[in-house]
């Protein structure tokens, strides 16, 4: 099942900004955008961002999404040593009938 | 407080079955959609189907990798969500997250708001 496209892995430093992408077609991304999780090891997701740049509450202002054609971006500022962690994207697949996910993007925080 | 349990999770044989269960409590669960999701050890999220609500007949979409053996179901009078596997395979062997889909009405139309509440997993093993 075809799903969206995500680096497998970005390093930033401290207090930088790190911008991670999320590539999909039409069918998904360029229609429905994007919603965006965070996964620390050994813990279930967490909802950062839903259709493109809504943030659900208690989630911090330093991360802010954005969509631009079939691309999802997430971009955190100011990163701080607990924002290492897997970050996915995801979202409706009108072709497939279906909820697509990225691969998964590892965030190292140096 | 908003919360999602999943059980049912074992080591279970090639072919055999299983079913997982989630318990949902602290929100209306007759309310919303509500999601299976998988990961493998050491590998991404995976989507494998949905359960919408009452009003929408309680329609269910599945992945491919898991339609024809895997039935999602729902019992609203127990706040409860299900997972059948049916012939399970090796490949199948995976932390099962249940997640809550949540939706709003804005101006007459219902607008997706994403998986906001997960459960912790539970774990299944497919060996031989």
């Amino acid at each position: 099942q075809a799903g969206l496209t995500q680096p497998p892995s970005v390093s930033k430093g401290l207090r930088q900004t790190a911008t991670l992408t999320c590539t999909g077609n039409s069918n998904n991304v360029g229609n429905h955008g994007a919603d965006w999780l965070q996964q620390h090891q050994g813990h279930p997701p967490k909802l950062l961002s839903y259709r493109n740049n809504n943030r659900p509450s208690g989630i911090s202002e330093r991360f802010s999404a954005s969509r631009s054609g079939d691309t999802a971006s997430l971009t955190i500022t100011g990163l701080q040593p607990e924002d290492e962690a897997d970050y996915y994207c995801s979202t409706w697949d009108s072709s497939l009938s279906a909820v697509v996910f990225g691969g998964g993007t590892k965030l190292t925080v140096l | 407080e908003v919360q999602l349990v999943e059980s049912g999770g074992g080591l279970v044989q090639p072919g055999g079955s299983l079913r997982l269960s989630c318990a949902a409590s602290g929100f209306i669960f007759s309310d919303h959609y509500m999601d299976w999701v998988r990961q493998a050890p050491g590998k991404g999220l995976e989507w494998v189907g949905r359960i919408r609500d009452k009003p929408n007949s309680y329609t269910t979409d599945y992945a491919a990798s898991v339609k024809g053996r895997f039935t999602i179901s729902r019992d609203d009078s127990r706040s409860s969500l299900y997972l059948q596997m049916n012939g399970l395979k090796t490949e199948d062997t995976a932390v099962y997250f249940c997640a809550r889909f949540m939706r709003q009405a804005v101006a007459g139309r219902f607008w997706p708001y994403g998986m906001d509440v997960w459960g912790q997993g539970t774990t299944v093993s497919v060996s031989s």
